[in-house]
């Protein structure tokens, strides 16, 4: 079965840039949707397909997809960017979510 | 505005059976294609099923197949998710989760807050 891997954590000092890492086999063929969740909440769509921001996401948030890795990256991080992060991807019937990443605001 | 209300979470002893509702409300219900994802305590996110938008095809994690059935009624606006033959393994919170697609699985765009399911004898 296909399998997402993405960093535990990932810690980066307020106003910096947090790069998300989701690695998966060929995952540059594949369209990759990126969802936040923050503790007690429903996960919220952050990126579609590769590189697409839902209204309201701040452009803050980009993302990029070539070859084994997917990325998702906050420029200018803000303290409510604090929460985990997952990839996604649809595969041979079957929706994959990666193992999920904490972003922590130092 | 786009609503997902989720129902029916509880405890329940292991191997019996258990339905969760979602209704919808705030757009056409029968131009979306639905999923079920599922999270345990402390865990992260897991794919349950997904279900076109007129019910004709459905597909499943291997983790339930053969003992969750997703359904929907476009009449009622609402989602299903039969669970039978529950174990402790299927403990979590359940979110229903509109994907941006009638058919082709693409984004899950709008999530529901999501129903809490406890197998334990």
């Amino acid at each position: 079965s296909y399998e997402l891997t993405q960093p535990f954590s990932v810690s980066v000092a307020l106003g910096q840039t947090a790069i998300i890492t989701c690695g998966g086999n060929n995952i540059g063929s594949k369209n990759v949707h990126w969802y936040q969740q923050k503790p007690g909440q429903a996960p919220v769509l952050v990126m579609y397909r590769d590189r697409h921001r839902p209204s309201g996401i701040p452009e803050r948030f980009s993302g990029s997809n070539s070859g084994n890795t997917a990325t998702l990256t906050i420029s200018r991080v803000q303290v409510g960017d604090e929460a985990d992060y997952y990839c996604q991807v649809w595969d041979t019937s079957t929706v994959v979510f990666g193992t999920g990443t904490e972003v922590t605001v130092l | 505005q786009v609503q997902l209300v989720e129902s029916g979470g509880g405890v329940v002893q292991p191997g019996r059976s258990l339905r969760l509702s979602c209704v919808a409300s705030g757009f056409t219900f029968s131009n979306f294609g639905f999923h079920w994802v599922r999270q345990a305590p402390g865990k992260g996110l897991e794919w349950v099923a997904f279900i076109w938008y007129d019910g004709s095809n459905t597909y499943y994690a291997d983790s339930v197949k053969g003992r969750f059935t997703i359904s929907r009624d476009n009449s009622e606006n609402t989602l299903y998710l039969q669970m039978n033959s529950l174990r402790a393994g299927d403990t979590a919170v359940y979110y229903c989760a509109r994907d941006n697609s009638r058919s082709v699985v693409s984004e899950a765009d709008y999530w529901g807050q999501g129903t809490l399911v406890i197998v334990s004898s």
